[in-house]
């Protein structure tokens, strides 16, 4: 089981620009949930899907965007790029809600630069 | 809403001395917590869950955690430090125990002197 994985590992992008984060969920979890974690703090919640849908949303500007693929895989889009994007962000996968003795398992990030 | 607050940032002991870190939460409804550790150009690797269950939570690598109510404290503690636990440690709440909606902590860097 390969776990959660995210692609790419480091990204660069200047002001303005657009850019898309993957993330692969452990397998059987159906459940994807992303975190912005800028240099120095603790991960803030961005949104969480399930069957294709976003379900819930942190405080993010609408610039900020994603997608559930039937295969349970996620995107994050974020336009407009600005310096203060520049982060680590977190992709996390849960099984179904309806299981009660779960663990949420982290991918190794995306380190998004924004010149 | 539910928060936390980890005090203190940095935490600094010697091998084989205990590791005590601190969080406080805020919550209108019985809580969910968490311990997460972060190392070095990694994700976050679960510690320890509370879920109601039992105050004394036990966790990976000899970490442990007391939730306390009247204290709306939920520490974290290991007897005995060791080089490998140099980390980034951070606690989180959760509306339930498999909603991970979380809400972090600005987490606390742990180094271990020799």
């Amino acid at each position: 089981d390969a776990g959660v994985t995210q692609s790419p590992t480091h990204l660069i992008k200047t002001r303005g620009q657009q850019v898309t984060l993957r993330c692969s969920p452990k397998s059987g979890h159906d459940t994807v949930s992303w975190y912005q974690q800028a240099l120095g703090q603790g991960p803030q919640f961005i949104f969480q899907y399930y069957e294709e849908e976003e379900r819930q949303r942190g405080n993010f500007p609408d610039r900020f965007s994603g997608h559930q693929f039937p295969n349970y895989s996620s995107e994050l889009n974020v336009n407009a790029l600005l310096l203060g994007d520049s982060a680590l962000y977190l992709c996390a996968s849960s099984p179904l809600k309806s299981e009660s003795n779960t663990e949420a398992f982290f991918g190794q990030g995306t380190r998004l630069t924004v010149v | 809403a539910q928060s936390v607050t980890q005090l203190g940032s940095h935490v600094s002991v010697s091998e084989g001395a205990l590791v005590l870190l601190r969080c406080n939460y805020s919550s209108s409804v019985p809580p969910y917590l968490f311990w997460y550790v972060q190392y070095p150009n990694q994700g976050l690797q679960l510690l320890l869950k509370y879920t109601s269950a039992a105050t004394l939570v036990k966790g990976i690598n000899g970490f442990e955690a007391e939730f306390k109510k009247s204290e709306t404290s939920f520490h974290l503690t290991k007897p005995s430090a060791h080089m490998s636990d140099a980390a980034e440690y951070f606690c989180a709440v959760s509306p339930s125990s498999n909603d991970y909606k979380l809400s972090f902590g600005a987490g606390t860097t742990v180094t271990v002197r020799a």
